[in-house]
């Protein structure tokens, strides 16, 4: 699976929207981008995933680049309880490849709301 | 849906016991199941993937004989940590993957703590 790097932190405004980036330069024609988020003392919670184009649901929306190399998870609206360390992971999903079961996590994006 | 329990939350236990940690798919049949670790302020390191009646293969560096995967039922796999040691003291997640889907649906965790 293709190595994504993420920042380690960032602060943003509660009510405004949060931009979180994420760069897989090396990703292959057949992974998708995979969106989770992990509240301390919990287990992750899957947020989106698309392959090459814009993702909304009522999470959040993804927005992958042209080339693909990197992409941006946006919370529309930041709340406190969106406070939570996100992680960006690419890989081929499961259905195409046998090998595809894993998920590796990275360090991910500590995100702190504040009021 | 898609809701997977772990049992029990958190647990305490003398060094040289050994504990057993069940995770359930409440809702869905898990055709595979996993199991992570985490330590205090770090990523989700896999610990091994279970296929529902075959044996469990681990990660690299991941003693099958400490920790013991069973993964009987198509909505339960546990993972039995044994002679447990202060070092093994850390956050246990399950996950699971309903059949004939790519996402992962994580517990809630589990947090042992070896004395």
């Amino acid at each position: 699976d293709a190595k994504t790097t993420q920042p380690p932190s960032m602060d943003c405004a509660e009510g405004r929207a949060a931009n979180l980036p994420c760069n897989h330069s090396t990703i292959s024609g057949n992974e998708y981008v995979y969106w989770y988020r992990q509240i301390h003392s919990q287990g992750p919670q899957y947020i989106i995933h698309g392959l090459k184009n814009n993702e909304t649901n009522e999470m959040a929306s993804l927005i992958i680049t042209e080339d693909r190399k990197s992409s941006t998870l946006i919370l529309p609206h930041a709340t406190l309880r969106d406070t939570a360390v996100y992680y960006c992971i690419v890989r081929v999903p499961i259905l195409i490849k046998a090998a595809g079961n894993k998920l590796t996590f990275g360090g991910g994006t500590r995100v702190l709301v504040k009021p | 849906g898609a809701v997977v329990s772990q049992h029990p939350s958190w647990v305490i236990c003398k060094s040289g016991t050994s504990v057993k940690i069940e995770c359930r798919s409440l809702d869905f049949q898990a055709t595979t199941m996993f199991w992570y670790r985490q330590f205090p302020k770090q990523s989700l390191m896999l610990m091994a993937t279970s296929n529902e009646g075959s044996k469990a293969t681990y990660e690299q560096g991941v003693e099958k004989d400490k920790f013991l995967i069973n993964h009987a039922s198509l909505t339960l796999s546990t993972l039995t940590v044994t002679s447990a040691h202060p070092e093994d003291s850390s956050f246990y997640i399950c996950s699971a993957r309903p059949r004939g889907l790519n996402e992962q649906f994580f517990g809630p965790g589990t947090r042992l703590t070896v004395l």
